[in-house]
């Protein structure tokens, strides 16, 4: 069964950057999935952020297009998201999924990231 | 971008009542790129139906899901205590997913 754990720092200060990593157990990084990240902002809705392929290929939300990069650890079996220049807008649950075809499934236990000075 | 949006908002019924959930995109989309997913509180969501109308592994028989092009349905045939959640449609063009806003079903 596949699990993915998100971690990071709970708490990054406005202009800074946001980095999270999410540990894959069960499956190899290297397995024809898009690795995904998603955000949920306080009391508010789903907004996709961006994926990987194995390969190195993206897919990113063009919202976010200039402050999002998502990379692949295969040593480590694990995926990453930095967002840049974070504001208070950026305060969410980030989220890591597999995605495979249409499917996105399944879906880390989310990880709350605060930005605050 | 493709826009979804969700009606209602909020749905108030009672265990055992039928639910019927609504997206509707803003323009064409793939059936076979459009899902649903529930989420609880404190929780994250959960795929429940993919292809617009395949169930994923273990999602019982009472959700299922229909439409094509622009409108697309969730059905709950009798609720369940456990059912009582927040229920997103999600499609995928042209290398972007994107989330409807989201349907409320509250206990009435």
């Amino acid at each position: 069964q596949v699990q993915l754990q998100e971690s990071g720092p709970g708490l990054v200060k406005p202009s800074g950057t946001l980095s999270l990593t999410c540990a894959v157990s069960g499956d190899s990084i290297s397995s024809p999935n898009w690795w995904s990240w998603v955000r949920q902002p306080p009391g508010k809705g789903l907004e996709w952020i961006g994926e990987i392929y194995h390969s190195g290929s993206t897919n990113y939300n063009p919202s976010l297009k200039s402050r999002v990069t998502i990379s692949v650890d295969k040593s480590k079996n694990q995926f990453s998201l930095k967002l840049n220049s974070v504001t208070a807008a950026d305060t969410a649950m980030y989220y890591c999924a597999i995605r495979y075809l249409s499917k996105i499934d399944p879906w880390g236990q989310g990880a709350l990231v605060t930005v605050s000075s | 971008e493709i826009v979804l949006t969700q009606s209602p908002g909020t749905l108030s019924l009672s265990p055992g009542e039928r639910a019927t959930l609504s997206c509707r995109a803003s323009q064409s989309v793939s059936s076979s790129y459009l899902g649903w997913y529930q989420q609880k509180p404190g929780q994250a969501p959960r795929l429940l139906i993919y292809g617009a109308s395949s169930r994923a592994t273990g999602i019982p028989d009472r959700f299922s899901g229909s439409g094509s092009g622009t409108d697309f349905t969730l059905t709950i045939s009798r609720l369940e205590p456990e059912d009582f959640a927040v229920y997103y449609c999600q499609q995928y063009g042209s290398s972007l997913w994107t989330f409807g806003q989201g349907t409320k079903v509250e206990i009435k």
